[in-house]
């Protein structure tokens, strides 16, 4: 069984960072693109960031550009979301996602699997 | 970037109804279309995919179609726990895009 499990979350004042972790377990993790989605309170969904499986090609929302860092660790079965800049728009509960379809190189952006999500609010 | 729309953005309907929601893309997607359920507090539910594909165990009432810009999602028969938010969802590229989402409600 798939399993996805945020971590990192919490209260932040704008400007600061927070990395946010994503460990996985049930599939092999390595052989599949992954992603993270947010969703600010109340509203809709909003995808964040993109990483293939191998780690190699990565893709970013222009709201986050700069500001944020996705990555891997296929050793750990996790996934990483350095955030940066941190901006009160940026409160929302993410959630870690997982492609359908293997993709060592590509994305597919076809999520078949999602994490529970972690709250981070930026606020002073 | 492409946009998806959704309509309604909300409906009320009784239990044994059928009832349609429509996405529209403003450029042509060919079938590269999804559709995700949302119950409050809980996370999106992969449904459909590639417009018409049933994800395995989602119930055979809920229906997918379309292809190009205007895709619907159909729920045959509502039951009371299909109480939720519905998002379709654009990935033929980067960047994925969401509809804004539609919230079935039971009369």
């Amino acid at each position: 069984e798939v399993q996805l499990l945020e971590s990192g979350g919490g209260l932040v004042q704008p400007g600061g960072s927070l990395r946010l972790s994503c460990a996985a377990s049930g599939f092999t993790f390595s052989s599949y693109a992954m992603s993270w989605v947010r969703q600010a309170p109340g509203k809709g969904l909003e995808w964040v960031s993109s990483i293939s499986g191998s780690g190699v090609s990565t893709y970013y929302a222009d709201s986050v550009k700069g500001r944020f860092t996705i990555s891997r660790d296929n050793s750990k079965n996790t996934l990483y979301l350095q955030m940066n800049s941190l901006r009160a728009e940026d409160t929302a509960v993410y959630y870690c996602a997982k492609d359908q379809s293997t993709g060592t190189w590509q994305v597919e952006l076809l999520f078949d699997s999602w994490g529970q999500g972690t709250l981070v609010t930026v606020s002073s | 970037d492409l946009q998806m729309t959704q309509s309604p953005s909300s409906l009320s309907a009784s239990v044994g109804d059928r009832v349609t929601i429509t996405c529209r893309a403003s450029q042509g997607i060919s079938n590269y279309l999804a559709w995700y359920q949302q119950k409050p507090g809980k996370a999106p539910k992969l449904l459909i995919y590639a417009a018409s594909t049933l994800q395995s165990g989602v119930p055979s009432r809920f229906s997918g179609s379309g292809s190009g810009t205007v895709f619907t999602l159909t729920i045959s028969s509502l039951q009371p726990e299909d109480v939720a938010t519905y998002f379709c969802q654009k990935y033929n590229s980067a960047p994925p895009a969401f509809g804004q989402g539609t919230k079935v409600e039971l009369k």
